[in-house]
């Protein structure tokens, strides 16, 4: 089974911190996400990486920044934390090709169990 | 216009009944399709692919119409266990080999014993 892991369930941190949001993930996979939801917005993308040391802005980078230096983790770096950044937090993995379903399925991507992040 | 639009929730429906979700994609060059289900407060996880023949998973049907731009979910014989937000799911063909989607909002099922 693939995992992907996120350091932290909840989170609560005061306006102004820096903060650090780790995902590992144990397949190998090549891309990685990092998504916000909030009710009746959906799930965003924040950023997205192809591979190590690459990173791409996503819908709504502004006010985040990412750090992939292995291939297995990526970070989500809020440099200076706002209220409005209080949400949920998804980091999400996927690798590209054929999967053993039919050999059609593929870009699926797995999720972490999410990190809820409260800016006081 | 949204990129992927999905029919306005929530349904609530009693047990045993048949239920269809539908959902709209706007870019005619996405190749990959997905449900994905969300239980409250937890991760999105895979339900199914859709493939454009068609395909069923148990009480679950996926169709695709590729000219329409439409995807639908067919659940039969509802099980209080389905109550979870269902999201529609598309690749984004900009970037094919990134593994990038674009996810619909979701549409919530509450199923009533």
């Amino acid at each position: 089974d693939v995992k992907v892991t996120q350091s932290s369930r909840y989170l609560v941190k005061r306006t102004g911190e820096k903060v650090f949001l780790e995902c590992v993930q144990d397949m190998d996979h090549e891309n990685m996400f990092w998504y916000r939801q909030d009710p009746g917005l959906g799930l965003r993308l924040i950023y997205f990486s192809y591979d190590v040391k690459m990173k791409e802005k996503g819908d709504i980078p502004e006010g985040y920044s990412v750090s992939r230096e292995k291939k297995e983790r990526f970070s989500l770096i809020l440099e200076s934390a706002s209220t409005n950044q209080t949400s949920m937090y998804l980091c999400a993995s996927t690798s590209v090709g054929w999967s053993g379903q039919g050999a059609r399925a593929k870009n699926i991507q797995y999720f972490g169990a999410g990190t809820r992040l409260s800016v006081l | 216009r949204k990129e992927v639009e999905q029919d306005p929730g929530p349904f609530n429906v009693p047990e045993g009944a048949t239920v269809a979700f539908n959902c709209t994609y706007s870019n005619s060059a996405s190749q990959s399709f997905f449900w994905y289900r969300q239980d409250c407060r937890k991760e999105p996880k895979l339900l199914m692919s859709v493939y454009s023949s068609g395909n069923e998973d148990g009480r679950f049907t996926a169709q695709l119409n590729r000219a329409s731009q439409y995807i639908s979910l067919l659940i039969r014989d509802s099980k209080l266990s389905d109550s979870a937000t269902y999201l529609c799911v598309v690749n984004d063909p900009i970037y094919n080999q990134g593994g990038k989607l674009i996810f619909g909002q979701g549409t919530e099922l509450s199923v009533k014993p």
